[in-house]
Parts: structure tokens; sequence; C-alpha cells
């Protein structure tokens, strides 16, 4: 099955800084990689998703980039505040294919943001 | 417009015993997924429903097991609970039968005793 690996597990920048995550895969069939932020005691957000047929995504400060040849994926987060403080985990899926794949989210272990003032 | 509603929001339970969590799926959504979400890491899944069929099944002993009602809502039963089985468990909606569009829930929290 699929693997996805993530890191840092912690990340601690300056109020301002930017903030890279970065995550890999293994299944080459995965072609949907969304990003996820959770804060503490709450559910999983949904804040930006690429697709495969895409190198980069950008939505405001949110960036994320793909890489298909090297099968991995990045989180790019500008100008941090502190409101971005939270854990964030990349996902991998294949949501259109057959198999065993179809129908998951494979999740990495996550990154602690903290954003400092 | 309702998202996904989980229920209970926290559950303490002793080992042995058996429990059932319960899902309502965003409006719309006709396929329930459930995550298990352990104290640091990222959530596993467990299964998915469709038309009241398990139609996916993740790394999970069988002592997992769920449900799909008509009105799509669903159950996650687990028996002879572990302390190992403490964690938030998550139920996800999306239609079927792609992920593009999951909702998540915000989740049980099970302790397990």
């Amino acid at each position: 099955g699929e693997n996805v690996e993530q890191h840092p597990s912690t990340l601690s920048v300056q109020e301002g800084d930017s903030a890279v995550i970065k995550c890999t895969y293994s299944d080459s069939a995965s072609n949907y990689f969304p990003w996820y932020k959770q804060e503490l005691g709450k559910r999983p957000q949904l804040i930006i998703d690429i697709r495969s047929n895409v190198g980069e995504k950008k939505d405001q400060r949110i960036a994320v980039t793909l890489n298909k040849t090297a099968k991995h994926f990045s989180l790019h987060i500008t100008e941090t505040q502190p409101e971005d403080s939270a854990v964030y985990f990349c996902a991998a899926s294949n949501p259109e294919g057959r198999g065993s794949t179809l129908g998951r989210l494979y999740f990495g272990r996550g990154t602690q943001l903290t954003v400092w003032p | 417009d309702a998202g996904v509603t989980q229920s209970p929001t926290h559950l303490i339970k002793t080992r042995g015993q058996q429990v059932t969590l319960r899902c309502s799926p965003k409006s719309g959504h006709d396929t329930v997924s459930w995550y298990q979400q352990a104290l640091g890491q990222g959530p596993q899944f467990i299964f998915q429903y469709y038309e009241e069929e398990e139609r996916q099944r993740g790394n999970f002993p069988d002592r997992f097991s769920g449900h799909q009602f008509p009105n799509y809502s669903s159950e996650l039963n687990v028996n002879a609970l572990l302390l190992g089985d403490s964690a938030l468990y998550l139920c996800a909606s999306s239609p079927w039968p792609s992920d593009y569009g999951y909702t998540f829930g915000s989740g049980t929290r099970l302790t397990v005793v």
C-alpha cells in the first residue's frame, strides 16, 4: 500500500517568516494530495489540495508544489501568523483508482507548526 | 448546511467492554469512512461504507466493525476494548466514488481505562 513520510515533525518560526513542510509518497498511482490543518481538539480541515496534472497551486499565503517524478510534494506558508500554529498533515490518495487504494487517504504523521509573535 | 456530525464527543470505557460510535454525513454525501487517530499520529483508515456495504478496509482487526443505514449514517463498533484503542475516531463523508470532497467530523475521543 501507500506510505507517506512527512518532515519535519516540529517546526518553529517567527511571525512573518515562511514555513515549508515536505512529504514523500511511495505509490505512483496516487494522484491527489490534500493538506489538512488540525487545531488542538478540532477536526482536520482541508486547506489546499493538488492533483497530479498540476505542478503548483497557490491560495493566498499557502502554496503546494508537486514533483511526480520524485514522488514528493510540499506545503509552503508565507508571512506566517500566530493563528497558523497547528498540526499540519499531508495525505495521498487515488480517488478514481480501483482496487485496494480506492476511497482512502494515506496520511503523514503530521508537523506541529508553532509561529512565535 | 450541516457538516459531518459525530456522537458522542467523549467516551470513557473499561477494557473488555464494547463501544458504538455514530456518524451522520454531510448533506449530499453518501459515503462514510472511519479513521483512527492515535495521539501524535496521523489518521489511519479503518473502513469505508457505501450503499450499506463495507467497500474498503484498512489494517484493523475484526473487533472493529461497522454499519451504514439507508439514510447514509454510520456506526463504528469496537468489541473487547484494549488500552491501545484509546484514540480520536474520525468520521469522514464524501460523494461516491471519489474522496475529492472529503469532510471530517469533529471526532469522538475514546479513552479505554
